[in-house]
């Protein structure tokens, strides 16, 4: 069965700094990968997704990950953060290869900005 | 276009009560998803329906029921309400079952809380 991880569980970052949430996940064939970001008291906002094709992913509000098949990973990053990039991050597995029966989540990665 | 709706934000009910969670997508979406959402766990999906007139089992279905009313509403039943069953539920739909480019989009969530 699938399976995604984030290791961190809480991560703080100075308002400016560069970003890394790292993803690992567990699947047979290649995977959809995504992430998600949730704000408090919020739904679920995709970042980004990969499918196929070029390994550096862009997305929304300055983000991008890069998929690394040899580590099994789709870790997010952001050059330089911003205070209202403080919300919990989620990446996500998909769980046939087609995004009809449901994605698999990490556990999450809480991201608090210092300023 | 609202995107996902969910009804109610916010619901307490008492051991053995029963309700029902409301979720209606206005983007013609065929296939919709119910996930709850525990401290610590990220989300598990709880059922899913590819397409209208079809439903199947997620992760944690014990102790729900659903409903795809039609293609644009998916309900989620609790019969019979237990305090594990406090959580933050969220809907979700995508577009098309085994599109390569299918994303889901979330809704706000309900908050649960069984007492």
């Amino acid at each position: 069965a699938q399976s995604v991880t984030q290791p961190d569980i809480h991560i703080t970052v100075s308002e400016g700094a560069s970003l890394e949430l790292r993803c690992n996940y567990s699947y047979g064939a290649t995977p959809y990968l995504f992430w998600y970001v949730q704000s408090p008291g919020q739904g679920l906002q995709l970042l980004l997704k990969y499918f196929s094709g070029d390994t550096l992913v862009q997305g929304i509000k300055g983000f991008e990950a890069e998929f690394k098949r040899s580590q099994s990973s789709f870790n997010l990053r952001k050059p330089s953060v911003h205070w209202s990039d403080a919300a919990e991050y989620f990446c996500a597995v998909d769980r046939s290869g087609g995004g009809a029966d449901g994605l698999t989540f990490g556990k999450g990665t809480h991201l608090i900005i210092q300023p | 276009n609202a995107g996902v709706t969910q009804t109610p934000k916010f619901q307490v009910l008492k051991t053995g009560q029963s309700m029902t969670l409301q979720c209606a997508q206005d983007m013609n979406h065929n296939s919709m998803y119910w996930y709850r959402q525990d401290p610590g766990m990220g989300l598990r999906l709880i059922y899913y329906s590819a397409s209208e007139g079809t439903t199947d089992k997620g992760e944690v279905p014990n102790g729900y029921n659903v409903s795809r009313l039609n293609k644009r509403e998916f309900s989620l039943r609790l019969e019979s309400a237990a305090p594990s069953q406090t959580s933050v539920y969220f809907c979700a739909s995508s577009e098309q079952r085994g599109a390569s480019t299918d994303t889901q989009y979330f809704g706000p969530g309900t908050r649960l809380t069984v007492l």
